[in-house]
């Protein structure tokens, strides 16, 4: 079975700080998708960025960039020059290529101080 | 501007009461989920469905929740009776099937 790690449970940085979130996943499949959600305190769970395993670039949207690493499995979200607004709730994802099912890791609650 | 429209917002209810979420989603995603939030166990699938067929609801407890699509255009989740561990927010999100998926805004469940 699939599973998804994040091992951070909590994390403070200052506004414009680079942060970087941790994701570790384990598969046997060698085509998915990976994604990182926010979710604010309004509570709407939000697309940030999504990878395809098949792609060697990494994914990247504005200040939002992930560091790929297929033969670890690790999915890392960095964020560049953090704003207030970025204060939220950060969930990795997975998702078999053949599957409908996204499984979700425990989430990282990141505070932007100002 | 299309969203996954989830109602009620909020519910409060009695323990023993019958609970019904509703769900559109985005017109054309094929497929349906319903997730459960608690700060315990984080993000949970429930169910899921596509093309309005249910394929998996090996998360829900069978004896008092049931989910159910209609029509393309509505999924409804139930409790039956209601529980106070059934408190959490439920979220619902559509997509398609190669993609990611669209949340609602969740509706957070009180049972007292």
């Amino acid at each position: 079975a699939q599973t998804v790690t994040q091992s951070q449970p909590e994390m403070s940085v200052q506004e414009a700080e680079t942060v970087t979130l941790s994701c570790t996943y384990d598969t046997s499949e060698n085509n998915y998708y990976l994604f990182w959600y926010k979710q604010p305190p309004s509570r709407q769970m939000i697309l940030v960025i999504r990878q395809e395993a098949y792609k060697q670039q990494n994914a990247t949207e504005n200040r939002f960039s992930v560091n790929f690493q297929k033969a670890a499995k690790s999915f890392s979200l960095k964020i560049s020059d953090s704003q207030l607004g970025d204060t939220a709730m950060y969930f990795c994802a997975f998702k078999r290529i053949r599957d409908d099912k996204i499984i979700f890791g425990k989430g990282t609650r990141l505070h932007i101080l100002p | 501007d299309a969203r996954v429209t989830q109602t009620p917002r909020h519910k409060v209810t009695e323990m023993g009461q019958e609970v019904t979420m509703r769900c559109q989603p985005i017109l054309g995603h094929n497929t349906v989920f319903w997730y459960r939030q608690t700060m315990m166990q984080g993000l949970e699938l429930l169910a899921y469905f596509r093309n309005r067929a249910p394929l998996d609801d090996s998360g829900m407890p069978k004896d008092r929740f049931s989910a159910e699509m209609p029509d393309a255009t509505l999924a409804t989740l139930k409790i039956q009776p209601s529980e106070p561990r059934d408190s959490a927010v439920y979220f619902c999100a559509s997509g398609l099937e190669y993609g990611e998926l669209f949340f609602g805004e969740g509706s957070r469940l009180t049972v007292l």
